[in-house]
């Protein structure tokens, strides 16, 4: 089974500034045949179901503003917020769907310094 | 407008059944992969089980094969989850969420509020 792990567990930004959350992958999700990795990012604000903003470990989900970016590729990926709004205050959790179990990273909260 | 709406959870004591139901609307069902996704109170979320488009694909996590089945009616429009051999770890919310293609590889592009399954003596 492919184990997602994410870093840090926590993080405290500035509004403004930028915020990176990391996630890695025990085995790559990259698919050979379509150079595609199969990794999906998700913001799960506090009593709310989690919302799609990255999938194909880069490309934004509709509606999604623009300074949510997502990049990596194999086992090693990246979430960034450009610059920290307030609503964008919530847990943020990567996913593999390369092979079943299509299993979660541990989760990463966002906080306002 | 994408709606799913879970119903079926309860109390149920260690050992014990229950079948979970996912009513769709507003996309057609029949085209997209559906998941379950369950989260413990305070806890992450935990990926549970897909099935595919057609029905005749299905994936579980290892902690409930054996003992869950996820089925889907396309006539009705409604997604299951039949649950048996239920344990105290199985307590959580369990959500229909739905895949953003057909194929089961695929990410979740729509959440339900969930259904709270509680396994209690």
């Amino acid at each position: 089974d492919i184990v997602m792990t994410q870093s840090p567990d926590s993080l405290a930004v500035s509004l403004g500034e930028r915020a990176t959350i990391n996630c890695k992958s025990s085995q790559s999700v990259l698919h050979s045949s379509n150079n595609r990795s199969y990794l999906a990012w998700y913001q799960q604000k506090t009593g709310q179901p989690p919302k799609l903003l990255i999938y194909w470990a880069s490309t934004r989900e509709s509606g999604v503003p623009d300074r949510f970016s997502g990049s990596g590729s194999g086992t090693d990926f990246a979430l960034t917020i450009a610059s920290l709004q307030a609503e964008d205050v919530a847990v943020y959790y990567c996913q593999h769907y390369r092979s079943s179990p299509f299993t979660f990273g541990p989760g990463t909260k966002v906080d306002i310094k | 407008e994408v709606q799913v709406l879970e119903s079926g959870g309860g109390l149920v004591q260690p050992g014990g059944s229950l079948r979970l139901s996912c009513s769709a609307s507003g996309f057609t069902f029949s085209s997209y992969a559906m998941n379950w996704v369950r989260q413990a109170p305070g806890k992450g979320l935990e990926w549970v089980s897909i099935i595919c488009d057609t029905g005749g694909r299905t994936y579980y996590a290892d902690s409930v094969r054996g003992r869950f089945t996820i089925s889907r009616d396309n006539s009705k429009n409604t997604l299951y989850l039949q649950m048996s051999t239920l344990r105290a770890d199985d307590t959580a919310i369990y959500s229909c969420a739905k895949g953003l293609t057909a194929g089961c590889n695929s990410p979740i592009d729509f959440w339900g509020q969930g259904t709270l399954v509680t396994v209690s003596s």
